[in-house]
């Protein structure tokens, strides 16, 4: 299972866009990268999947480089709203994901 | 709303009652687990039911019980809880256990935020 290595947290402004990059340095070849989004008091919410260069739907882009030894999840003009814990999966362990302490992003008015 | 639904949303109990945890979920998906959220740690992963069978026990100790009646229900039962099972329980469900292919994902209920007196 690869180690994945993220910022323990994060400040932003409303309207600026938040760059949160995750170091995979031993991802496998068939591995996914998989970033969940949690809310204070809710379970973690799927956001983005990638596997290499660039993926992007309505709530966020994911840029995954070459090595692919590590990937940006990208959140464009944020708002209070987007305040949250951010975590970057990598692989799974025997079918099991493991979630980290993953990335609080705090966005202040 | 994410297709999965637990309740009760909060619950307060002390070390000697016995109360369980429900969770619905209306994805028609086989997998379902439970988690547990103590404050400031990562998600620990308790159990896991495949197709109603269980595939994973955490070493989780036995005074938290689980039944999956069928795929779309799962239950953790307490008793006798101590005070440092105070934590968030979330339930998960996916279409099936191998989380490792494109697309795959975990979808959770809200929690049931647990105190234990």
């Amino acid at each position: 299972l690869a180690k994945t290595t993220q910022p323990i947290s994060m400040d932003s402004y409303e309207g600026q866009e938040v760059n949160i990059t995750c170091s995979h340095n031993n991802i496998a070849t068939n591995d996914y990268i998989t970033w969940y989004q949690q809310f204070p008091s809710q379970g973690p919410r799927f956001i983005i999947q990638g596997y290499k260069t660039k993926v992007t739907n309505e709530v966020a882009s994911l840029f995954i480089p070459a090595d692919r030894k590590s990937s940006t999840l990208s959140l464009p003009r944020v708002s209070l709203s987007d305040t949250a814990v951010y975590y970057c999966l990598v692989g799974v362990d025997d079918y099991k994901l493991s979630f980290g302490a993953g990335t609080t992003v705090t966005v202040r008015a | 709303e994410t297709g999965v639904t637990q309740t009760p949303r909060h619950l307060v109990m002390g070390m000697t009652n016995k109360k369980s945890l429900k969770c619905e979920q209306h994805l028609g998906h086989n997998a379902m687990y439970w988690y547990k959220q103590s404050a400031k740690k990562p998600l620990e992963l308790m159990f896991v039911y495949n197709f109603k069978e269980q595939t994973e026990n955490n070493s989780v100790p036995s005074r938290f019980s689980p039944e999956c009646p069928n795929s779309s229900h799962l239950f953790l039962h307490l008793h006798t809880l101590q005070p440092e099972d105070s934590a968030l329980y979330l339930c998960a469900s996916s279409r099936d256990q191998t989380l490792g292919r494109p697309n795959e994902k975990l979808f959770f209920g809200s929690g049931t935020q647990l105190s234990v007196l």
